[in-house]
């Protein structure tokens, strides 16, 4: 159980173009969903935490408004990359948790690997 | 804000060797501690979780401690095999559910 699942896996896409990325839990209803990215050969760093039905919070330094997230049901987020550049090119990771979970454990997806062109 | 650090950031050795990986951090108020591995270009996979009131947590050949007091996780792999191969992460929660990742130990178990 608690599988969670993003689509696509990787995406390739030209400068000024918009990717919208996928997050679902599968079999578990997710109140809180959290977007990470992952530049090569570093860590996991937090971008946002979006709860079901309300607006993401955004780390420090995440343009909210180049980086949308929606997280319209209890199993599915969405990730939109607006107006790619190179430099958005990255690993992006989510992840779910329930506060039916012991201690909120989080589980994460697969991740998405994206190339600005 | 919780700062996690992980020694060393790369390590290689022979097959067969036991092998320990440090995690520490800074905020000592958790209710957990998370241990990922994850392969290139993959996501993570959960290897232990250990709850605050545990001091450790096995998985096979996995032993994973965790010492609030001190603010430092150690991720002991016994017998290590090139499979291993791998960056482990360690990661602590803070002000809630948000995880905040060490910079993880890249490991490299020859043949």
């Amino acid at each position: 159980g608690a599988v969670v699942s993003q689509h696509p896996s990787w995406v390739i896409c030209k400068s000024g173009t918009s990717v919208k990325i996928e997050c679902r839990s599968l079999d578990f209803q997710a109140t809180t969903m959290f977007w990470y990215r992952q530049f090569p050969k570093q860590s996991l760093m937090l971008m946002a935490t979006s709860n079901e039905g309300s607006k993401a919070t955004y780390e420090q330094g995440v343009e909210k408004d180049k980086f949308l997230i929606n997280h319209a049901s209890l199993t599915l987020s969405t990730l939109t990359v607006t107006s790619a550049h190179p430099e958005d090119s990255s690993f992006y990771i989510c992840s779910a948790s329930q506060r039916a979970f012991s201690y909120n454990e989080q589980f994460f997806g697969p991740g998405t690997r994206l190339t600005v062109l | 804000k919780q700062e996690v650090t992980q020694i060393p950031a790369a390590l290689s050795v022979p097959e067969g060797e036991n092998l320990v990986l440090n995690c520490s951090f800074t905020d000592s108020a958790i209710y957990n501690l998370q241990w990922f591995r994850q392969d290139p270009g993959k996501g993570l996979t959960s290897l232990l979780l250990i709850q605050s009131s545990q001091r450790e947590q096995t998985s096979g050949r996995l032993n994973a401690s965790l010492d609030k007091s001190s603010g430092r996780s150690t991720l002991y792999i016994a017998a290590s095999q090139p499979g291993d191969s791998a960056t482990y992460l360690c990661a602590a929660p803070w002000a809630g559910n948000m995880l905040t990742f060490g910079g993880g130990t890249r490991l490299m178990v020859k043949p």
